[in-house]
């Protein structure tokens, strides 16, 4: 299909570990948006690459996350020495990035992460 | 701080009755709302969206109402069907390049046939 694609779809590991995360947008699509998602919470923003400008960073929740959008296209998300805190579902949507409205943005189906 | 608000976490409603799905915000620089559907096991799939410069936008089943001095914003869904039960997110960008979406918590709806 030609959606937005994310992988693994679950990943479990022990804390301390490093988790590499990814995703592929759509095909055409400059913008690329991480988000998560904890138990009972909303989906909370981390990252965000609008073609080669400089990502907003803004929503990484500690200097453990990173991420890098590799030629425009694939991103991975990356959490180093995992804490159970960091236990979620990680979203990733892409789109148009077109000026003025937000443009509607296309989810893939997730990644759950489980810190034991 | 919550900036955008979804008091109800759940609401019930029967077939072919209106679903109304609330959601209040307190950043008054946002400028466009959008609403977003999610099914278990599943990334949100968009639903409809609004400019702050309308106050109603119309999809077939769904219409969007905006009041802006109120700060808050409204779902409907006319007339429910079972296939909408899901968890409804309500979310609010504003201007600028970056578009990053501020979500609520989500709304579970539940349309029992």
């Amino acid at each position: 299909g030609a959606g937005v694609s994310q992988s693994p779809s679950n990943k479990v590991t022990e804390k301390g570990k490093d988790v590499e995360l990814r995703c592929d947008p759509i095909s055409g699509h400059t913008a690329l948006y991480w988000y998560r998602q904890s138990l009972g919470q909303g989906l909370e923003f981390l990252i965000y690459f609008q073609g080669n400008s400089a990502p907003d960073k803004s929503g990484l929740p500690s200097d453990r996350f990173s991420a890098e959008r590799t030629g425009g296209s694939v991103s991975t998300l990356t959490i180093q020495r995992t804490q159970q805190e960091d236990s979620a579902v990680y979203l990733c949507a892409s789109s148009l990035g077109t000026s003025g409205g937000p443009g509607t943005q296309y989810f893939g189906p997730g990644t759950r992460l489980t810190v034991l | 701080d919550q900036q955008v608000k979804q008091n109800s976490p759940s609401l019930s409603v029967q077939e072919g009755r209106i679903s109304i799905l609330n959601c209040d915000y307190t950043n008054s620089m946002f400028d466009y709302f959008l609403w977003y559907k999610k099914y278990p096991a599943e990334g949100p799939t968009f639903l409809i969206s609004i400019s702050s410069i309308k106050d109603k936008n119309e999809d077939g089943r769904f219409t969007v109402f905006l009041n802006k001095s109120a700060k808050h914003l409204s779902l409907h869904i006319v007339p429910s069907q079972p296939g909408d039960s899901a968890v409804y997110f309500c979310a609010a960008s504003g201007a600028g390049n970056n578009r990053k979406l501020i979500w609520g918590l989500g709304t579970s709806l539940a349309v029992n046939p």
